[in-house]
């Protein structure tokens, strides 16, 4: 089956500093979307891209879609404790059953204060 | 609106136990879904149904059943419950089956399960 490849597993950074995690797919896409889930919480949808090189911002949160759509990152500036969490990734992919919705593994976003 | 409720939010069994995990939306979504979210491997679908009387499998649906009766609720039946099912578990929902393939999935707050 299709598969998104999502890394890294972890990450570990100092409030302040940056963070990126990045998805990548053997096949196109057809649109990819974004959730975060708080410890203990629910994944809750942050965004979708659909065309190719799209990016969007979102205050401190910089989303891209790759030229070729078979890749996306996630981009944190100067991250603050409310942020930690897992991000996932979900790509959808032409032809696909049900949502069509494949998820990575996620990245889980670890903060020191 | 609630959006989608869930539960119980916490569960005990044994093996060989039967139970069902209620999810319940009230925002007259067309789409709902379960998937099961296991450390390291993201969330995987089981079950989907695209509206009342539609339910079809996803990626990982044996030894769950599901039906939808009506476009409020998606119940998720564990027939025979194994070690192996021991996992948290969403249901989640799309407004409607034309935005199933472009929509983004609302999550209620997860069922937690643990079988013995």
């Amino acid at each position: 089956g299709q598969q998104v490849m999502q890394i890294p597993q972890y990450q570990h950074v100092q409030e302040g500093e940056d963070f990126t995690t990045y998805c990548n797919s053997s096949t196109t896409l057809s649109n990819i979307q974004w959730y975060k889930q708080r410890p203990g919480g629910h994944p809750v949808f942050l965004i979708q891209l659909v065309k190719s090189g799209e990016v969007k911002k979102q205050k401190r949160l910089t989303f891209q879609f790759g030229e070729a759509k078979k890749n996306s990152s996630l981009h944190i500036t100067a991250t603050q404790t409310t942020d930690v969490g897992t991000y996932f990734c979900a790509g959808r992919y032409s032809g696909g059953g049900a949502d069509g919705l494949t998820f990575g593994k996620g990245t889980h976003l670890i903060i020191q204060p | 609106n609630a959006g989608v409720t869930q539960t119980p939010k916490f569960q005990v069994l044994k093996t060989g136990q039967s139970m069902t995990l209620q999810c319940a939306q009230d925002m007259n979504h067309e789409y709902m879904s379960w998937y099961r979210q296991d450390p390291g491997m993201g969330l995987r679908l089981i079950h989907y149904s695209v509206g009342a009387g539609i339910t079809d499998q996803g990626e990982v649906p044996n030894g769950y059943n599901v039906s939808r009766s009506t476009t409020e609720d998606f119940p998720l039946r564990l027939l025979s419950a194994a070690p192996s099912q021991t996992s948290v578990y969403f249901c989640a929902s799309i407004r409607d089956r034309e935005r199933a393939r472009t929509g983004e999935l609302f999550f209620g707050e997860g069922s937690r399960l643990t079988v013995l």
